[in-house]
């Protein structure tokens, strides 16, 4: 069955660094999500993106935050400059055009020091 | 803004015994999905529920959509071990039609054998 990657597993980085999050979604799926999960809490969601642009994104999704589909089959989230609050579990969802499922991938932890 | 809530936060049961989660939107929705996160895990769809009124089943699950739209519900009968999680219910985000999702807090299910 097809499902949703990403890489890394568990990112530990300092403040003030730079962090890319990659995600590998299910390969026919048009809508690309990423949202985060600070530990026990709700998810939140960050972006979409579709049709190689951002669609929509939260008040979280500041300018530290970026988005790119480099090769028609990555994925990724860039945090420019990492601060303590972005710790937290960040996962990518993808969806096809026809229905509202987003699949989930398994998560990125980024931990910020 | 948008707000959707659910309650209770956390349930314990005893294996057998029944267990329901509801939740609350500050608005009519299109459609509510609820998807299932294991510990540990990422976020799983469930099923979603699109006309007023709707009752969906799957199994021991029943979800409801109410007529106003604007709640729903998701009851376990007889509870198994393995319906540990915590259960998000997940509304489109108003206006939006890419379909990023506002996700209540969940509910933290644990079941005791």
């Amino acid at each position: 069955e097809p499902e949703v990657t990403q890489t890394p597993s568990h990112q530990v980085t300092q403040m003030g660094q730079e962090v890319i999050l990659r995600c590998v979604p299910i390969s026919n799926h048009l809508y690309f999500y990423w949202y985060r999960q600070i530990l026990g809490q709700k998810v939140e969601f960050l972006v979409s993106f579709y049709n190689n642009e951002i669609s929509e994104k939260s008040e979280i999704f500041d300018d530290q935050f970026s988005v790119e589909r480099p090769d028609g089959s990555n994925f990724t989230l860039k945090i420019r400059s990492t601060k303590l609050e972005d710790s937290a579990m960040y996962f990518c969802a993808s969806r096809g055009s026809s229905y509202n499922e987003q699949f989930f991938g398994p998560g990125t932890r980024l931990t910020v020091l | 803004g948008q707000q959707v809530m659910q309650i209770p936060q956390y349930q314990h049961v005893q294996e057998g015994e029944d267990f329901t989660t509801y939740c609350n939107s500050s608005t009519t929705l299109s459609n509510i999905q609820w998807y299932k996160q294991r510990p540990g895990g990422h976020p799983v769809f469930l099923i979603q529920l699109v006309k007023s009124g709707e009752v969906k089943k799957q199994k021991r699950l029943t979800f409801q959509f109410g007529e106003a739209k604007k709640n729903s519900s998701l009851h376990i009968t007889a509870t198994q071990t393995t319906d540990v999680g915590t259960y998000f219910c997940a509304g489109p985000a108003g206006g939006g039609s890419q379909g990023n999702l506002i996700f209540g807090k969940g509910t933290k299910l644990s079941v005791k054998p």
